[in-house]
């Protein structure tokens, strides 16, 4: 199986700030995911990104799938930003079971 | 367009109860799985439904049981709860693998 790890853990950002979240995969992936859970704990889905750069808004995520690795960026955050980021991809062997990261808890204070 | 819907949102168990947790989707999805959440743990995947009539066990399945009873629901049973069963549960469907999940806003299960 592939391993997850998120980093940093925790962010604290003033509004306006910028930041970038990183993802690295111990085996190589074809199917990494982002989603961010809100403070009231829905979970959404941010971008499928196995690899290359997708834009959504401030948010933006590059995935480098050769070096195992992915970056989401947040730019000119808001209060509405906070929650936790996770990255997820798919079980080796079983693209119906995903793994996931423990996730950045990002706070972005007023 | 309700997309996944869990019930309950909340629930109190005493050890030894049961109880099943509901999960509708109407988006036709083939795929639906079952997670928990907890402080430190991320989100571990407790069974999921490839398609109608199959189920499979994920990472941490002791203690559960599930149902796909048609393709819009897969429910969650534990027969004999337990305080270590304490979490938050989500329900997600997808529609074929891994690509384009859909989660279920959970429920917050204690177990006392």
């Amino acid at each position: 199986g592939i391993q997850v790890e998120q980093s940093p853990p925790d962010l604290i950002l003033q509004e306006g700030a910028n930041s970038t979240l990183r993802c690295n995969f111990s085996d190589s992936v074809n199917n990494l995911q982002w989603f961010h859970q809100n403070p009231w704990g829905q979970l959404i889905n941010l971008f499928y990104i196995p690899s290359g750069t997708k834009q959504n808004g401030r948010l933006s995520a590059t995935t480098v799938a050769t070096e195992r690795y992915s970056l989401l960026y947040i730019s000119s955050s808001q209060t509405t930003d906070s929650g936790v980021y996770f990255c997820a991809g798919p079980d080796a062997g079983n693209n119906r079971k995903l793994i996931w990261g423990l996730g950045t808890s990002l706070a972005v204070n007023p | 367009n309700a997309g996944v819907t869990q019930t309950p949102k909340f629930q109190v168990l005493k050890t030894g109860q049961s109880m099943t947790l509901q999960c509708a989707q109407d988006m036709n999805h083939n795929s639906m799985y079952w997670y928990r959440q907890d402080p430190g743990m991320g989100l571990r995947l407790i069974y999921y439904s490839a398609s109608e009539g199959t189920t499979d066990k994920g990472e941490v399945p002791n203690g559960y049981n599930v149902s796909r009873l048609n393709k819009r629901e897969f429910s969650l049973r534990l027969e004999s709860a337990a305080p270590s069963q304490t979490s938050v549960y989500f329900c997600a469907s997808s529609p074929e693998t891994v690509y384009g999940y859909t989660f279920g806003s959970g429920t917050r299960l204690t177990v006392v």
